[in-house]
């Protein structure tokens, strides 16, 4: 299968920075990425969808000024998120779909904690 | 609405037995994919199987068979031989047929081996 690498794996800050991950991926071209978040005992809930070059498609009650989301080519997702506070903390999962694949391939993973 | 339903929030079964967890869905559309993917404690989203809504044939992979029965919209999938590295969380998901860009995913059932 193919492979999705995300960066950072754990992120600890203060509130009121802004903490970027990474989402890459490293042996295909991803057409549509997705970021979702997951808490504690709980299903993943998908935030937004984007694909390259045009502006994500956010879920609704995802705040699109504090999750800023970049896809700026085929292989790298960002996903900002801005002024962090104490309710932000949680798992975020990036996952990326290829024309060759019908299943989505996720990152491991980032365990954001805001202080 | 598409709709995700795992009705097990958690499951026992011992080592070396088949355990089936259960997954139904409600769409309107003709086309659509299921999927089951697992998550170890480490987090990550590990895809497990495949079953297209217009395949025949029920998917297996290894140990793990999808029992799809298409008309009453259930998706199990059958754990065979189970293993202590089997003990995860366990979502069921679909893609949507209209818009191949969005999954949805269940609950999720927590399985437990027991040695």
């Amino acid at each position: 299968g193919a492979v999705v690498s995300q960066h950072p794996s754990r992120v600890i800050c203060k509130s009121g920075t802004s903490v970027k991950i990474e989402c890459r991926s490293l042996d295909f071209q991803a057409t549509t990425m997705f970021w979702y978040r997951q808490f504690p005992k709980q299903s993943l809930m998908l935030m937004a969808t984007s694909n390259e070059g045009s502006k994500a498609t956010y879920e609704q009650g995802v705040e699109k000024d504090k999750f800023l989301i970049n896809h700026a080519s085929l292989t790298l997702s960002t996903l900002t998120v801005t002024s962090a506070h104490p309710e932000d903390s949680s798992f975020y999962i990036c996952s990326a779909i290829g024309s060759s694949y019908n299943e989505q391939f996720f990152g491991p993973g980032t365990r954001l904690t805001v202080l | 609405a598409q709709k995700i339903t795992q009705t097990q929030p958690g499951m026992f079964v011992q080592e070396k037995e088949a355990v089936t967890l259960d997954c139904t869905y409600d769409t309107s559309d003709q086309s659509y994919g299921l999927f089951w993917y697992k998550q170890p404690s480490s987090g990550e989203m590990i895809f497990l199987i495949y079953q297209g809504s217009y395949d025949e044939q029920n998917a297996t992979e290894g140990r793990y068979s999808l029992n799809f029965q298409k008309a009453r919209k259930s998706a199990n999938l059958v754990i065979s031989a189970s293993q202590l590295g089997d003990s995860a969380m366990y979502f069921c998901a679909m893609r949507k047929g209209g818009n191949f860009n969005k999954f949805y995913f269940g609950s999720g059932t927590k399985l437990n081996v027991k040695p």
